[in-house]
C-alpha cells in the first residue's frame, strides 16, 4: 500500500522556526509536495521536491531524502497566519499525477 | 485568471439519495481531480479526468462517478449516499504534465452532510 506519516500537531511561537516531518511508503514515487490548508478551506501548494536536497521559497523550505523515504517542511520566522494544517503528498506519475496525502499536521502559532 | 470554483458550498442529503457536485476548472487547465476529505484527515483521491476521459481512480466504489465537459468543467456524482460519505469534497485542476510537481489548484470544496 501507500502511506505517509506526519505528526498530528505541532505548536510554536511567533518568530520561531518549526520543522514538520514526513515519512512515506509509496510505489511509483515521483516527488514530494507540501500543501497548506486553513480551516477546511482550499489546500494551496507550497513546494515540491523531486530530487534529494533542499528547496527554498521565501520563509518556507522543503527537504527530501529519497534513500530514507523522508522529507520535511521548514517554516521560519513564524507568523500567526501560518496557523493551519500542512500536508505532505506524494506525486504518482503513473496515474496522471494523482496526489496521495498524509493525515496532515495542525500547526498552532502562539504569540 | 479565474480560479477553481465549486458549487454548492454546503449540502445536506439523507441516506440513499443521490448528489451531484460541480466544479469549474481554472482557465487553461485540462485535468480535473476529485478528492474526499473527512474531518481531521488528509484528502483522498477519488478520480481524475483528462480530456473528458477517466485517467485514474482511487479506492472508491462505482457509485462514485464523474464527468468532464468540453469546457473542462466537471461533475462528481454519488449514488446511494451513506453516512460515511459525509465529508468535504475538493476539486483540483491542473495541466497534465506541466507545472511544478503537477501542482494542483484546489477549489474551496463542497461540504456534504448525509443524515
Amino acid at each position: 500500500g501507500q502511506s505517509l506519516e506526519q505528526p498530528s500537531e505541532v505548536t510554536a511561537v511567533e518568530g520561531a522556526i518549526v520543522q514538520i516531518n514526513c515519512t512515506y511508503q509509496t510505489s511509483g514515487f515521483y516527488g514530494l509536495s507540501w500543501y497548506q490548508q486553513h480551516d477546511g478551506g482550499a489546500p494551496t501548494f507550497l513546494s515540491y521536491n523531486a530530487l534529494d536536497g533542499l528547496e527554498e521559497t521565501g520563509r518556507f523550505s522543503s527537504f527530501l531524502s529519497r534513500s530514507d523515504s523522508y522529507g520535511y517542511l521548514l517554516l521560519q520566522e513564524l507568523q500567526m497566519k501560518d496557523s493551519a494544517s500542512y500536508f505532505c503528498a506524494t506525486v504518482g506519475g503513473n496515474q496522471g499525477g494523482k496526489l496521495i496525502f498524509g493525515q496532515g499536521t495542525e500547526l498552532s502559532v502562539k504569540p | 485568471e479565474t480560479g477553481v470554483t465549486q458549487s454548492p458550498t454546503h449540502l445536506i442529503k439523507t441516506r440513499g439519495q443521490q448528489v451531484t457536485l460541480r466544479c469549474s476548472s481554472q482557465s487553461g487547465h485540462n485535468t480535473v481531480s476529485w478528492y474526499q476529505q473527512a474531518l481531521g484527515q488528509g484528502p483522498q483521491f477519488i478520480f481524475q479526468y483528462y480530456r473528458e476521459e477517466e485517467n485514474g481512480r482511487g479506492n472508491f466504489p462505482p457509485r462514485f462517478s464523474g464527468l468532464q465537459f468540453p469546457n473542462y468543467s466537471s461533475e462528481l456524482n454519488v449514488n446511494a449516499l451513506e453516512l460515511d460519505d459525509s465529508a468535504l469534497y475538493l476539486c483540483a485542476s491542473s495541466r497534465l504534465g506541466q507545472g511544478i510537481g503537477n501542482e494542483q489548484f484546489f477549489g474551496p470544496g463542497t461540504r456534504l452532510t448525509v443524515l
